[in-house]
């Protein structure tokens, strides 16, 4: 089973600021790397696939970068609605799995 | 538009099967690449997959809940079902079913939901 980790569990940051979120994997994911991000009570989104491919709808504040066991999902300017959770998943083998997730709060 | 929506009961004892039901719009498992997912997320915790079916009937389990998984579709009324045998207080949680999306297994539409507590 591929183990996702992501750092920070909890980023603090200030609207208008730059997010760097970080997902690595305990082995080779290639590009198959997802992000999502999910709001209190609400289900997941998907933000990013393939590593680097917006979703429909997705501003473009939001991109994603990396290959292999690193990568990164990076938000240019938080807009206060950014502020949430953001999970990353593998779809290179199975079982299918997420990150423990990374928590973005206000400052 | 594809949406998603699951269904069940909210309250079963320990030792119970736990039958879900996705009902879904917009798409169809007559069309190739289509796929859906159960996903679970335990309260306050990270997200858990569990289940995927595909357009031709394939089927892919978490190996850590195989034994007490069952996942199937019904083409004809859009229908996914999912059971899990032998439920326990932690498997409450959060159950979702999502939409595959084409060219991946990863989950681009999500139903809302349905919070399950296993209690007695």
């Amino acid at each position: 089973e591929i183990v996702l980790t992501q750092s920070p569990a909890t980023l603090s940051l200030s609207p208008g600021e730059g997010a760097t979120l970080s997902c690595r994997a305990s082995q080779s994911v290639r590009h198959y790397l997802a992000w999502y991000q999910q709001k209190p009570g609400q289900a997941p989104r998907l933000l990013i696939y393939d590593s680097s491919k917006r979703a429909t709808g997705i501003p473009a504040r939001f991109s994603g970068s990396g290959s292999g066991t690193d990568f990164t999902l990076t938000i240019s300017s938080l807009e206060p609605e950014d502020f949430a959770l953001y999970y990353c998943q593998q779809r290179t083998s199975y079982p299918l799995t997420f990150g423990q997730g990374t928590r973005l709060e206000i400052k | 538009q594809i949406t998603l929506k699951e269904s069940g009961p909210t309250l079963v004892k320990p030792t119970q099967t736990l039958t879900l039901t996705c009902t879904f719009s917009g798409f169809s498992f007559s069309t190739s690449e289509v796929g859906v997912g159960w996903i679970r997320q335990p309260p306050g915790k990270a997200l858990e997959w569990l289940a995927l079916i595909f357009w031709d009937g394939e089927k892919r389990y978490s190996p850590s809940l195989k034994s007490r998984l069952t996942i199937s579709k019904d083409t004809f009324k859009n229908v996914v079902v999912l059971t899990v045998t032998n439920m326990d207080p932690v498997d409450t949680g959060t159950y979702y079913c999502a939409h595959r999306r084409g060219g991946g297994s990863d989950f681009d539409y999500w139903g809302q939901g349905i919070l399950v507590t296993v209690s007695s």
